[in-house]
């Protein structure tokens, strides 16, 4: 089984470029969310989406954006990298709130110069 | 807001002792509280989960106890092993979430050593 899956795994971007990190998830799972984790930060909640056309910020989402046309697709879009946007991501989906736990996919490194 | 405090120094133990994990929150109780385990370069792993109205959760070397009044978690590993070596989240939901957001902690980092 696929799970979650991210891409690209690795992405080195200048400041100022733009780029969308991609997540699809076969499981038919209606939650879905985008974490940042930066060293001894845990992670921090950017966006999430509790089902397709339906999204929302979560703690950390100035410089990002989301959309959910279909229930596997949740793409994270970097408009104008900036050096505070070097960070893993990852993107994680749930079946719904009554079985609560992240499926998680194995991140996006990325490095903005 | 509501915080959750890991110990964010690494543990390092000895293979087969028992290793204990510490989660700390403020604020409110949390409905359920969750573990993960992170191995480096991977995303995090669903271990256990344990809600509000029990007291100890058990799965094969793990057991984790919730203790509201404390507002504290214990993660606990027996007969520790060197692939049980990972960093380790605990993560909670707020009572009555409709939107299943999690809140993480730091994490711990668990060496053990053959």
């Amino acid at each position: 089984n696929a799970g979650v899956t991210q891409t690209p795994k690795f992405r080195i971007l200048k400041i100022g470029q733009s780029m969308t990190l991609q997540c699809t998830q076969d499981m038919n799972h209606n939650y879905m969310y985008w974490y940042r984790q930066d060293p001894g930060m845990g992670l921090k909640l950017i966006y999430y989406s509790v089902g397709a056309g339906i999204t929302d910020k979560g703690e950390v989402p100035n410089g990002y954006n989301v959309s959910r046309s279909t229930t596997e697709d949740f793409p994270l879009r970097l408009e104008l990298a900036a050096p505070s946007q070097t960070s893993v991501y990852f993107c994680a989906s749930m079946q719904g709130i009554r079985i609560s736990t992240l499926h998680f996919g194995n991140g996006t490194r990325l490095t903005v110069t | 807001s509501q915080k959750i405090e890991q110990n964010s120094e690494a543990l390092n133990i000895q293979e087969g002792k028992t290793a204990t994990l510490t989660c700390n929150y403020t604020n409110y109780s949390p409905a359920y509280l969750q573990w993960y385990r992170q191995d480096p370069g991977r995303g995090p792993v669903f271990l256990l989960l344990i809600r509000e109205n029990e007291k100890e959760k058990r799965k094969e070397r793990l057991k984790v106890t919730f203790d509201t009044t404390l507002k504290q978690s214990l993660f606990h590993i027996t007969a520790s092993q060197p692939a049980d070596s990972a960093t380790y989240l605990c993560a909670l939901v707020r009572p009555s979430s409709n939107t299943g957001k999690l809140i993480f902690g730091q994490g711990t980092t668990l060496q053990v050593k053959p």
